[in-house]
């Protein structure tokens, strides 16, 4: 089983549409959850941080579950500029803090 | 622009030379990282130091020896690389290692070719 997994799409939606992905992670007592936004040919850029009390940035919204060992973006009134690759990272290991990377989700935002 | 630094953006190399690759940072983050990446694919962590000693070596080949002269610099030395190393290499770092809520920055990373 991978540590870091998420559905690499793509998920193709027009402007405006309301979308999310979803994360999961395989370690329990993973501390530190982010997802970063990675446009082709360059380099992972950081989104936001992900809290246990869920956080929230202008149209973005990410949440942790525990429980369920998951964490979700989520994205109101897409634009064509978030068409992009949306990575999660994940401390896999614990505490110790190896950064895990998910294989990236692809969003196609179309008029 | 990016706080992390890297040169060259790119790099075309035979596989009997010797290069280097540079990452310089100048925020204080005292964790820093290589990582590679392929096409289409996420990155892949290689090295991290924290305060300027090497923390974790995932497995990497010997051809890759990382080097961290301060804590503002990381480099990569490369040396006997074979085609299946082509890839972008990044280099990133965050202030304190493994600490919560301890987000990486990323330099835009040298494309690296191997002939």
């Amino acid at each position: 089983r991978k540590e870091v997994e998420q559905d690499p799409g793509p998920f193709n939606v027009p402007e405006g549409a309301t979308v999310a992905f979803n994360c999961t992670y395989s370690n329990s007592a993973s501390q530190s959850f982010f997802w970063y936004r990675q446009d082709c040919r360059k380099e992972p850029k950081l989104l936001m941080s992900v809290y246990s009390s869920g956080n929230e940035d202008g149209r973005f919204t990410a949440q942790l579950n525990r429980a369920s060992q998951y964490i979700s973006l989520l994205i109101r009134d897409s634009k064509l500029s978030d068409s992009a690759t949306y990575l999660c990272v994940v401390d896999a290991s614990g505490g110790s803090y190896i950064p895990t990377f998910g294989r990236g989700t692809s969003l196609i935002v179309h008029p | 622009d990016t706080e992390v630094t890297q040169t060259p953006k790119h790099l075309v190399m035979g596989m009997t030379n010797k290069k280097s690759l540079k990452c310089e940072q100048h925020m204080g983050h005292r964790a820093m990282y290589w990582y590679k990446q392929k096409a289409k694919k996420p990155p892949e962590l290689m090295f991290v130091y924290s305060y300027e000693k090497l923390s974790i070596n995932e497995s990497v080949p010997s051809r890759f020896s990382p080097e961290c002269p301060n804590s503002s610099l990381l480099n990569l030395h490369l040396h006997a690389l074979q085609p299946e190393d082509s890839a972008l290499y990044l280099c990133a770092s965050s202030l304190l290692p493994g600490g919560v809520d301890q987000p990486q920055h990323f330099g835009d990373g040298t494309r690296l070719s191997i002939l």
